[in-house]
């Protein structure tokens, strides 16, 4: 099975700095995709962003970015002009391309300081 | 709002107890997926079904099952609960199978169950 390893437990940033979280992933396969979900005390699962492993371009959505390097297999999620409201865990997961199973990270509990 | 819904939002019930959690997934998604958290702890897959078939199996113990019903929402049956089953128990749907970033998952509220 693939494996996700999110190797920051804790990690806290200064309200409008940008932070990365990093993520990487084991797999022997060339087609995936990777997602981050973001999870506010809330508890509720909210889907970030995500990439196709055949796309070159990372992806962007808004103040969230990606860098992935897929030899590398490190899939980092970088959030630009920290708000309050970004403050949550943040899961990375794969799925291979045809699989049925989301693979998750255990999660990187994000702390934004005013 | 993913389109996912849970219920019951708050479960609280003793050990050695049955419960039944439902889930209905997003309009047109025909996969559903069940998923455990406990306190503190990541994501663990559970259970899939596409379509009223069982598709694939995680860490799910033999006490709990689950079901697609023809109207595709699904439940989560837990039986003989023991103190270790408190978690938050999250349904996701998605479109289909697998394939394609038609694929990702969304996650419903979640149901927190509580064993006392």
């Amino acid at each position: 099975a693939q494996t996700v390893t999110q190797s920051q437990p804790e990690m806290s940033v200064q309200e409008a700095e940008t932070v990365t979280l990093s993520c990487t992933y084991d797999t022997s396969e060339s087609d995936y995709y990777l997602f981050w979900y973001k999870q506010p005390p809330s508890r509720q699962m909210i889907l970030v962003i995500r990439q196709e492993a055949y796309k070159q371009q990372n992806a962007t959505e808004n103040r969230f970015s990606v860098n992935f390097q897929k030899a590398a297999k490190s899939f980092s999620l970088k959030i630009s002009d920290s708000q309050l409201g970004d403050a949550a865990m943040y899961f990375c997961a794969y799925r291979s391309d045809g699989g049925n199973q989301f693979y998750f990270g255990t999660g990187t509990s994000l702390t934004v300081i005013p | 709002d993913s389109g996912v819904t849970q219920t019951p939002k708050h479960l609280i019930t003793a050990t050695g107890q049955r419960v039944t959690l439902r889930c209905s997934p997003r309009s047109g998604d025909l996969s559903v997926y069940w998923y455990q958290q406990s306190l503190d702890q990541g994501l663990q897959f559970l259970i899939q079904y596409y379509n009223g078939e069982e598709r694939a199996k995680g860490n799910i113990l033999e006490r709990f099952s689950a079901q697609q019903f023809p109207d595709l929402h699904s439940e989560l049956n837990l039986s003989s609960l023991e103190l270790g089953d408190s978690a938050l128990y999250f349904c996701a749907s998605s479109a289909g199978i697998a394939g394609g970033m038609t694929d990702t998952q969304y996650f419903g509220p979640g149901t927190r169950l509580t064993v006392l």
